[in-house]
């Protein structure tokens, strides 16, 4: 167990739908990743909070939103959802410095049919 | 531009011998961090290595090596001894100083041949 919790891990639903991803870091990270990953593809930046606060945005969609609870957690919403939606999508958190990487969840994989 | 090159899209290995795997990157900051990860065919993200600009030494965990050459923007992983376990996608990523989000590159598929 990494001490990132994402939730659910597979998801299956029908294109034109909402769905939303939660993810809750390990304790004591104020920073929250997420990551897009599509078939055989590298790892997109998506967005970053920290500590409640939108950091950084990346190749993230106009149907895509996310937002950072004051427990920390984070929940990304994707809407209107097509077939090339279809991923794996990793949350992160880390320690804040340069010399700190990220500790993953295990990631969402959504289904778009 | 790519910041992250990781120019093997796969690799066929001999169990037991060692493999080299190829990142170079591209970054105007003097300070930044290199990083590998590992993702075996069941999905998770496991870090394997980190690498500061400043490290003299080579950083190394275990049976993994980083061989970094800052002159080069190089940063290759070194595994040895492979094992049949190391089968997996390796990413490997760069955080720069000036930005606190970590870029991977495209990675490379290792297959570890019995």
């Amino acid at each position: 167990d990494s001490g990132v919790t994402q939730t659910p891990k597979h998801l299956i639903t029908a294109t034109g739908q909402r769905v939303t991803l939660r993810c809750s870091p390990r304790s004591g990270d104020l920073s929250v990743y997420w990551y897009q990953q599509s078939l055989d593809q590298g790892l997109q930046f998506l967005i970053q909070y920290y500590n409640g606060e939108e950091r950084a945005k990346g190749n993230i969609l106009e149907r895509f939103s996310a937002q950072q609870f004051p427990d920390l957690h984070s929940e990304l919403n994707l809407s209107s959802l097509e077939l090339g939606d279809s991923a794996l999508y990793f949350c992160a958190s880390n320690r804040t410095g340069p010399n700190y990487g990220y500790t993953f969840g295990s990631g969402t994989r959504l289904t778009v049919v | 531009a790519q910041k992250i090159t990781q120019t093997q899209p796969g690799m066929f290995v001999q169990e037991k011998e060692a493999v080299t795997l190829d990142c170079t990157y591209d970054t105007s900051d003097q300070s930044y961090g290199l990083f590998w990860y590992k993702q075996p065919s069941s999905g998770e993200m496991i870090f394997l290595i980190y690498q500061g600009s400043y490290d003299e030494q080579n950083a190394t965990e275990g049976r993994y090596s980083l061989n970094f050459q800052k002159a080069r923007k190089s940063a290759n992983l070194v595994i040895s001894a492979s094992q049949l376990g190391d089968s997996a996608m390796y990413f490997c990523a760069m955080r720069e100083r000036r930005d606190d989000k970590i870029i991977f590159g495209k990675g490379t598929r290792l297959h570890i041949l019995p």
